[in-house]
């Protein structure tokens, strides 16, 4: 499985822009690289996957450089009710190893 | 988007009975389920993947004779924890990947507490 790594914890302001960077060094050819949000006591909910270069959807975009080795969850305008833990997982047969995720945190 | 419901979504119980805590695939045939564990301000932890009509694989150092997993039909987990005690008080989710998805859809979660 593959390992990645993200910043423990990110704190911003309503209305900006978030930008979560993982590295994932050792991701196989088969991976794709998927986000989910978690709410405290709730299910992590799925944000974005994408597989190589840029994915975007209504809630967030993903960039991936050409090597793969990391990718960006883009979070634009966010709002105090995006404070959650963002998880980046990397996987081919869905068998998903969290990592410790990062921490955002939205002040007004 | 495809729904995974999860129940009970809370449960107490005394040390020493069991405990069963379904996962439902509601709108898609799920061919695999997962289970996690999460406690406190941690991350999730992957204890067991459970196919249908067959045996579930657990990972490294989860009890299969505590936590039982049965994955009878293409639209039901559940997860059995046997004779709980307090130290099995955690956070229990699930995970549903249907045929042709490519991504797989949580339940809520079930807090567990062992009195």
């Amino acid at each position: 499985l593959a390992k990645t790594t993200q910043p423990i914890s990110m704190d911003s302001y309503e209305g900006q822009e978030v930008n979560i960077t993982c590295s994932h060094n050792n991701i196989a050819t088969n991976d794709y690289i998927t986000w989910y949000q978690q709410f405290p006591s709730q299910g992590p909910r799925f944000i974005i996957q994408g597989y190589k270069t840029k994915v975007t959807n209504e809630v967030a975009s993903l960039f991936i450089p050409a090597d793969r080795k990391s990718s960006t969850l883009s979070l634009p305008r966010v709002s105090l009710s995006d404070t959650a833990v963002y998880y980046c997982l990397v996987a081919f047969d869905y068998k998903l190893s969290f990592g410790a995720g990062t921490t955002v945190t939205v002040r007004a | 988007g495809a729904v995974v419901s999860q129940h009970p979504s809370r449960v107490i119980c005394k040390s020493g009975t069991s405990v069963k805590i379904e996962c439902r695939s509601l709108d898609f045939q799920a061919t695999t389920m997962f289970w996690y564990r999460q406690f406190p301000k941690k991350s999730l932890m992957l204890m067991a993947t459970s196919n249908e009509g067959s045996k579930a694989t657990y990972e490294q150092g989860v009890e299969k004779d505590k936590f039982l997993i049965n994955h009878a039909s293409l639209t039901l987990s559940t997860l059995t924890v046997t004779s709980a005690h307090p130290e099995d008080s955690s956070f229990y989710i699930c995970s549903a990947l249907g045929q042709g998805q490519e991504k797989l859809f949580f339940g809520s979660g079930t807090q567990l507490s062992v009195l």
